[in-house]
C-alpha cells in the first residue's frame, strides 16, 4: 500500500534549469514532510522539510511548495547543477504510539543534471 | 560528532540462514529506526527502538527482530532469510520525539544479498 505517490520516476534537466518533483498523499495524520537526497552507496540525507501549516519553505536553491487541501507537495531545485544528480525521495511522518515518529517514503525520483 | 555507522557494508547469505546487522547511532541521539530499501524503491519502516524497547513496527513479519543497547546502538536480526529480503538495510538515529523537528540521520546501509 503506497501512501505517498511520487513523480516523475526519472528526470533530466539542463544545467541552470529548474527541477520539479511532485508528491501526493492520502493520510491526513501525516504532519511533517521532509525531502531526502540519496547518492549511490549512501544513505538518504535530509535536504529540506516542511510542516502542513506552511505553504512554502525555501532554503538556498531548494524550495518546498505545500498544498494542504490538495494533499500535494513538491520540491523545486533552482539553478540545477550536475552535483545535484541523485535520487530524491519525498517522505511523510506520523507519530508512533511510543512518542517517536516513522517516515513513509515515496518511490524516488532519479535526477540527472546535464551540462 | 560522529554520524551513524553500520556494519557490515555488504554481505551475502543463503536462503534460510540468519543474519545480524549492526548500527551505532549518532552522538546525542537515543532512538534508532531500521528501514528496508529494495532496489529502485523508497525505504520502508521496519521498526524503531527507544529505551531498549520496540517503539513501533511496520508491516514486517516476526522473523525481523531487533535490539537496542544501553549505549543506544542497535542490531537488526533476520531469521529464515528469503530471497525477497535482499535489500539495503538502513539504520537511522534521532532524538526521541525530535525526529519530526530535526529529521533522521541515516547511515550508509548494509547491502544484504540472499542467494
Amino acid at each position: 500500500q503506497q501512501q505517498v505517490k511520487q513523480s516523475p520516476q526519472s528526470l533530466i534537466v539542463q544545467k541552470g534549469g529548474i527541477s520539479i518533483i511532485n508528491c501526493a498523499y492520502e493520510n491526513t495524520a501525516f504532519d511533517y514532510f521532509p525531502w531526502y537526497q540519496q547518492f549511490p552507496g549512501k544513505g538518504p540525507a535530509l535536504l529540506i522539510a516542511i510542516r502542513p501549516d506552511v505553504s512554502e519553505k525555501k532554503e538556498g536553491r531548494f524550495t518546498i511548495s505545500f498544498n494542504k487541501s490538495a494533499k500535494q507537495f513538491s520540491l523545486h531545485i533552482m539553478d540545477s547543477q550536475p552535483g545535484d544528480s541523485a535520487t530524491y525521495f519525498c517522505a511523510a511522518s506520523t507519530w508512533l504510539t511510543g512518542g517517536g515518529n516513522k517516515l513513509t517514503f515515496g518511490t524516488g525520483t532519479q535526477l540527472k543534471v546535464e551540462l | 560528532e560522529t554520524g551513524v555507522t553500520q556494519s557490515p557494508t555488504h554481505l551475502i547469505k543463503t536462503r534460510g540462514q540468519q543474519v545480524t546487522l549492526r548500527c551505532s547511532s549518532q552522538s546525542g541521539h537515543n532512538t534508532v529506526s531500521w528501514y528496508q530499501q529494495a532496489l529502485g524503491q523508497g525505504p520502508q519502516f521496519i521498526f524503531q527502538y527507544y529505551r531498549e524497547e520496540e517503539n513501533g513496527r511496520g508491516n514486517f513479519p516476526p522473523r525481523f527482530s531487533g535490539l537496542q543497547f544501553p549505549n543506544y546502538s542497535s542490531e537488526l536480526n533476520v531469521n529464515a532469510l528469503e530471497l525477497d529480503d535482499s535489500a539495503l538495510y538502513l539504520c537511522a538515529s534521532s532524538s526521541h520525539g525530535g525526529g519530526n523537528t530535526y529529521g533522521y540521520t541515516f547511515g550508509s546501509g548494509t547491502r544484504l544479498t540472499v542467494v
